[in-house]
């Protein structure tokens, strides 16, 4: 069974960067398949962020892609998210996920909350 | 990129038989046999219920059904039970490489 936890601070101020980190149990992401982050504002629906393979490669939602960086640590068996010049806007449920087939995540993280405040 | 678009809520009694449509364009639900289905529970991470179009997971049960007719995609919850009972998000693959999600629809059994 396949797991994924994500890791970072809970709160981050106004203009900073936000980062999290998602660690992956009992699958080597060296093995295949894309990851994902997936977050979630309060009371809305899912928002995709962006994904990566374990060679690099890397796709991101044109909305954030100006502020946002996927990366990989095969050695770690890890993956990480960063979200530079953050708002209000951006506070939500930040998930992991592995993505089985484009667009199919099926196995997730629990979720971390992050909110932007000072 | 637009959410695509779901009802905002769909009731039925149990044992019915409910459906979920799930509006895109061409460019993302009609173009691709990418479309997944999403069970969230409150408080818990989406759980995939459906992907590329009709296929299931293992463990899902078989009364979820997905389905395409052009730009709409739709799923079918048969003999409605009060687990069902949940938020229920579409996502499709899009033309742009990325992905996007539904507004979501609420399940309520009655």
């Amino acid at each position: 069974q396949v797991q994924l936890q994500e890791s970072g601070p809970g709160l981050v101020k106004p203009s900073e960067t936000l980062s999290l980190t998602c660690s992956v149990s009992d699958y080597s992401i060296s093995s295949g398949y894309y990851w994902g982050w997936i977050r979630q504002p309060p009371g809305m629906g899912p928002e995709w962020i962006g994904n990566i393979y374990h060679g690099g490669s890397t796709y991101y939602s044109p909305s954030l892609k100006s502020r946002v960086a996927i990366s990989v640590d095969t050695s770690k068996n890890q993956f990480s998210l960063k979200l530079s010049s953050v708002t209000a806007a951006d506070t939500a449920v930040y998930y992991c996920a592995r993505e089985m087939t484009p667009g199919s995540f099926d196995y997730w993280g629990q979720g971390a909350l992050v909110t932007v405040s000072s | 990129q637009s959410a695509l678009t779901q009802p905002a809520s769909v009731s039925g009694s149990p044992g019915q038989s409910i459906t979920i449509s799930c509006t895109g364009t061409s460019s993302d639900v009609g173009g691709y046999n990418y479309v997944s289905w999403y069970q969230q529970h409150p408080g818990k991470a989406p759980k995939l219920m459906i992907y590329d179009v009709t296929k299931r997971p293992s463990g899902v049960s078989t009364r979820f059904y997905g389905s395409k007719s052009g730009n709409t995609a739709s799923l079918t919850i048969s003999g409605l039970q009060a687990e069902d009972e949940a938020d229920y998000y579409c996502s499709s693959y899009t033309s742009s490489s990325t992905y996007v999600f539904g507004t979501g629809a609420k399940v309520t059994v009655l």
